[in-house]
């Protein structure tokens, strides 16, 4: 199943709601994951079935979304945020991810 | 808390084999899913395939003939191997915890791999 994730490169203030969009191929049935990945660090999972917060991670991180179109809405954008997000889908048990979003502070 | 450790050569010659160690600790290979996943330069991601807790494996179709993953629960480790690597197989190569062998919730460091002459 293609994963699209879009824009490839968001920027923005400190402060901002943001927020990253994937679209899959086919309906996945939010069987979805979103991972932020810093530079040099491994990938840290975010959110599970679309919308369920992993634990440990803040809460102005969240999921959204169905079908084939699902979002990952970071409330009030931190510093730390500065990353590369993936999405990946779990509805086909080939695994499949998005290209990435990276995200920069303005 | 789990911690997982790729080990390996960084650089594999083109038509070799290419092997990996991930090495685990604070958690038990006997459960769970424990699988490899690569990154590409240019960002792209690959599932590779995994080993679930009682050994039986999975893989990426478009790896089949290539890949295997085995494992030593002496040693709480599992490996990959990659035949017949070109160059397209240059890539950041990870390990991951995957609890139900959907999404993965633990991950190494990353190993860097070049494949070149």
């Amino acid at each position: 199943i293609q994963m699209t994730q879009s824009p490839s490169l968001l920027s923005a203030s400190v402060g901002d709601r943001v927020t990253l969009s994937c679209k899959a191929g086919q309906n996945i049935n939010n069987y979805l994951a979103w991972y932020q990945q810093k530079l040099g660090e491994a990938p840290k999972l975010l959110i599970y079935n679309a919308n369920s917060l992993q634990t440990g991670i803040p809460s102005r991180f969240s999921g959204s979304g169905s079908g084939t179109d699902y979002t990952l809405t970071i409330s009030s954008l931190q510093p730390e945020d500065v990353a590369t997000y993936f999405c990946q889908q779990y509805n086909s048990w080939t695994l499949t991810f998005g290209s990435g979003t990276k995200l920069e502070i303005k | 808390e789990v911690q997982l450790q790729e080990s390996g050569p960084g650089l594999v010659k083109p038509s070799q084999s290419l092997s990996l160690t991930c090495s685990v600790t604070g958690y038990s290979i006997t459960s769970n899913y424990w699988g490899w996943i690569r990154k590409f330069p240019g960002n792209k991601m690959e599932w590779m395939g995994y080993i679930s807790y009682s050994g039986s494996t999975s893989y990426n179709p478009s790896l089949k003939s290539r890949i295997s993953i085995t494992r030593d629960t002496s040693k709480n480790q599992f490996f990959l191997q990659l035949n017949s690597v070109t160059t397209e197989d240059t890539a950041t190569y990870y390990c991951a915890r995957l609890p139900g062998s959907y999404v993965m919730d633990a991950w190494g460091q990353g190993a860097s791999v070049t494949v070149s002459s």
